[in-house]
Order: C-alpha cells, then structure tokens, then sequence
C-alpha cells in the first residue's frame, strides 16, 4: 500500500526539548517537503530536498533542522530555538510525470508545547 | 516575488446551490497551478494540476479553470460532503517550490 505516512499523530514539547518529526514515503518519489500550517495562514515552507544528502531552507527554517540520508526518509527536528512551534505539521512528496510536477501529502503531525 | 490570493476567505452554500472559488496568482513564469482539498485535521488532497491558459479540468461535482492570472473552481450542486477548505497552489519556472494561497473554507448545509 503506498503513500506517506508521519508519525507521531501527536507530540508534545516541554521548554527548551527538541523534538523529532518523522515522514516516510515508499512511493519512490525524489523530492521531499515539509511544511508548517497554522490557522488563517496557509502552508508556509520550512524545507525541502529533490535529492538524497541534499535539501534547502524554505521561507520559514529558522529553529528546524532537516536531514535526508535515504530517499524514503525525511525526518524534521523542531529545536529549542524555534519558539512559537505549536502547529500543524505536513510533509509531502512529489512524481514526475511527462515533465510534469505532483505533490502528495501526509496525514500531518500536531505539535503541541506542555 | 509570486504571490497567490484566494477570495473568499470562507462561503457557505445551501445543498444545490452553485458558486465558485477564485484564486488569483502573480508568478515569474507559471509551470503549473494546482488545486487541494483539505479536510480538518487531515493532510491536503490533490485534485487539479492546470498548466496553461484556457485549460479546464473536471472530477465529479468540481471544474477548475485557467486564465492567465486568476483560476476558478467551479462546484455544481454541491453536497455537504463537499465541505472542506479548498488551497491554491502555484509552481513557478525553474523547479522552483510551491507557493500556496491562504485557502477557501466551503460549508454546504443540507
């Protein structure tokens, strides 16, 4: 069965924890995604990898961390520097077909600060 | 910078009665405009990708349609499954990510 999960459903932060989200994909797909949704705002692009070993900043990436060390796998820490980090977290995915691009996304992740 | 704007912020619709979302976007080159459904609590679904100007889609009650600075989706007798928070997404030229409106919340009342 394929597709994109994340885990936890829900997290829980205490002050100054970093905290690991994680995203997986067995869709074989090259490019990766995360971002943050909050009420009224839309997504907004924390980062993003098109290829294992390398990702990029989006608009949004100070106080996370990102690593791709496998295709399949592209885990997000939010840090003790991120300090409003209560939000809904998505990852996502995306094919190329006939040079033409498709983003799939996860369930989400809430992350909530105790 | 690109940039998208989708209008309205929120709609609610009586069972039947059709209407339409707009997404107006400003963007270097478009290579693609997409369209998401995105239920509470859950991740956003793909329903449209449209590329260029005068392109229509169609899948069930919903059409999505393209000009060259604004899109429309288009629902024909909606239900109250229908009701979910419709986003806008655009892809500028160059492999660049996506840039996503703020959405349209859709309520249909039976």
């Amino acid at each position: 069965d394929g597709g994109i999960t994340q885990s936890p459903k829900y997290l829980f932060r205490k002050e100054g924890q970093n905290v690991t989200l994680s995203c997986e994909q067995n869709l074989n797909h090259d490019a990766m995604y995360w971002y943050r949704q909050d009420p009224g705002q839309g997504l907004r692009l924390i980062y993003y990898s098109q290829i294992v070993n390398d990702f990029q900043k989006g608009d949004i990436a100070e106080g996370y961390s990102v690593s791709r060390e496998k295709k399949e796998s592209f885990p997000l820490t939010v840090t003790s520097a991120q300090k409003n980090p209560t939000a809904f977290y998505l990852c996502a995915s995306s094919s190329w077909r006939g040079g033409q691009e498709t983003q799939y996304f996860g369930p989400g992740t809430r992350l909530l600060v105790l | 910078e690109d940039q998208v704007t989708q209008s309205p912020e929120a709609l609610r619709l009586q069972e039947g009665e059709s209407s339409s979302l707009n997404c107006s976007y400003t963007v270097s080159g478009l290579r693609g405009l997409f369209w998401y459904r995105q239920d509470p609590g859950k991740g956003p679904e793909f329903l449209f990708t449209l590329y260029s100007a005068g392109e229509e889609k169609e899948k069930e009650r919903l059409k999505a349609t393209l000009t060259k600075k604004e899109s429309f989706l288009h629902i024909t007798a909606p239900k109250p499954e229908d009701s979910a928070t419709y986003l806008c997404a655009v892809q500028a030229a160059g492999n660049t990510p996506l840039v996503f409106g703020k959405g349209t919340r859709l309520s249909v009342i039976a």
